[in-house]
């Protein structure tokens, strides 16, 4: 079974600070992997997603996350924060041998930015 | 735009009660899913569906029960309320790329 791995579960940034929010999977086989968030009082949603090709994947916000497989690592960043990303951030992993696109779940990174 | 409809917001419940928790999508999503969201827990597959009819425990099924009588409805079922069941639940259902779109959540508190 796939497990998920976010490495801080709090991170409090002053706005135009530089983020990176690591994630990490244990999962041998083909993998699909996402990032969501959920603003203050919103449903969860997706932020980007990789599936194949380009390691690097660009989402909505200015937000990019890097697929490196030999660290079976999904990290995202974004260079420059705003007040407005304050959010819970989840990392998600998907393996394909899985009936139904069954998702395992980070814990979540609570960010909170400081205007 | 995808859209997945919780029933309820909030939902306040008495310990011991059958509590029903409906979910309905719009784009004709063969799979659906049923999560609870606890602080520092991040997201609990409870129960998921592949198909009307079709269910399978998830991670943490004890207490709960699911419907799937027609394709764009799936119905989450608390038994017999209790309190370390208050949560947030989250339905879901994905697109055949495998990506989820979530409902606005139900907040339950049994008491």
């Amino acid at each position: 079974a796939q497990s998920v791995s976010q490495h801080n579960h709090h991170v409090i940034l002053s706005e135009a600070a530089s983020l990176e929010l690591g994630c990490n999977y244990s999962y041998g086989g083909t993998v699909n992997l996402f990032w969501y968030v959920q603003y203050p009082g919103q449903h969860l949603q997706l932020l980007l997603k990789y599936f194949s090709g380009d390691p690097l994947v660009k989402g909505i916000k200015g937000f990019e996350a890097e697929f490196i497989k030999s660290k079976f690592s999904f990290n995202l960043r974004k260079p420059s924060v705003q007040w407005s990303d304050t959010a819970e951030y989840f990392c998600a992993v998907t393996a394909l041998n899985t009936n139904a696109g069954k998702s395992t779940f980070g814990d979540g990174t609570t960010l909170t930015v400081k205007p | 735009d995808v859209k997945v409809t919780q029933s309820s917001r909030y939902l306040v419940k008495r310990t011991g009660e059958k509590v029903f928790l409906e979910c309905v999508q719009d784009m004709d999503h063969e799979n659906m899913f049923w999560y609870r969201q606890d602080p520092g827990l991040g997201l609990r597959l409870i129960y998921f569906s592949y198909d009307v009819k079709m269910k399978e425990k998830g991670d943490i099924p004890e207490g709960y029960s699911v419907s799937r009588e027609k394709k764009e409805r799936f119905s989450l079922i608390l038994e017999s309320a209790s309190t370390n069941q208050t949560s947030m639940y989250l339905c879901a259902s994905i697109d055949f790329r495998l990506e989820a779109f979530f409902g606005q959540g139900t907040r339950l508190t049994v008491v």
